[in-house]
């Protein structure tokens, strides 16, 4: 199985300032069609999870901009340029590159 | 409404059985991969299995429910089924279903299971 390891676990951030979180496989996540299966969801507490980041770098459907996903082969990152109140929860990395797909351990992010 | 129900949970004894259903709405559900993922008390999100769109012939599973749940759909109810047996204290969990075969867009507001005498 693909292990998926996040840093750091925890991140307190005043808002306003960014935030950036480091994900990393265990195998390249780079496939022969082109595309890298790296996703990034964000769990809100009490909420669903919600999908933030496909394939290493697109924002999903109402994503605001102040995120972003870069990285590439094993070595990925996403970065809130400013953070609000509203983005505290969970963030998670998941590989969709072959099964079981897995999930890093999760960062919680809270506000200072 | 494009959205996902789940039904289903509650206690059961250990060594128990347990079948979630997860009915879509809003969405073309036969052209849909669908997906189960949970999390247990305290712990991350942990992905479990997908079935394949259409007649859902192909289904993957981890190994921690593999032998023990089935997952399947019916597309004339739009419906997603997680066939759960041999149920153990571990399986304790919130469960999510979710539409995707690689990412997942929508998921349901999440069942509790837990498992426990």
């Amino acid at each position: 199985d693909i292990v998926m390891t996040q840093t750091p676990l925890s991140l307190s951030v005043t808002p306003g300032q960014p935030a950036s979180i480091s994900c990393k496989s265990s195998q390249s996540l780079l496939n022969s069609d082109g595309k890298t299966y790296l996703y990034w969801y964000l769990h809100k507490p009490g909420q669903s999870p919600q999908l933030l980041i496909y394939e290493v770098s697109n924002r999903f459907s109402g994503v605001p901009d102040r995120f972003s996903g870069s990285g590439s082969g094993t070595d990925f990152t996403l970065k809130i340029s400013r953070v609000e109140a509203e983005d505290v929860g969970v963030y998670y990395c998941m590989q969709s590159i072959q099964f079981p797909r897995t999930f890093g351990q999760g960062t919680k992010v809270e506000i200072k | 409404e494009v959205q996902l129900l789940e039904s289903g949970g509650g206690l059961v004894q250990p060594g128990g059985s347990l079948r979630l259903s997860c009915v879509a709405s809003g969405f073309t559900f036969s052209t849909n991969a669908m997906s189960w993922v949970r999390q247990a008390p305290g712990k991350g999100l942990e992905w479990l299995s997908v079935i394949s769109s259409g007649g859902g012939g192909s289904t993957y599973y981890a190994d921690s429910v593999k032998g023990r749940f089935t997952i399947s759909r019916d597309n004339s109810k739009s419906t997603l089924y997680l066939q759960m047996n041999s149920l153990r204290a571990e399986d304790t969990a919130v469960y999510y279903c979710a539409k995707g075969w690689y990412s997942y867009g929508l998921w349901g507001q999440g069942i509790m299971v837990t498992v426990s005498s």
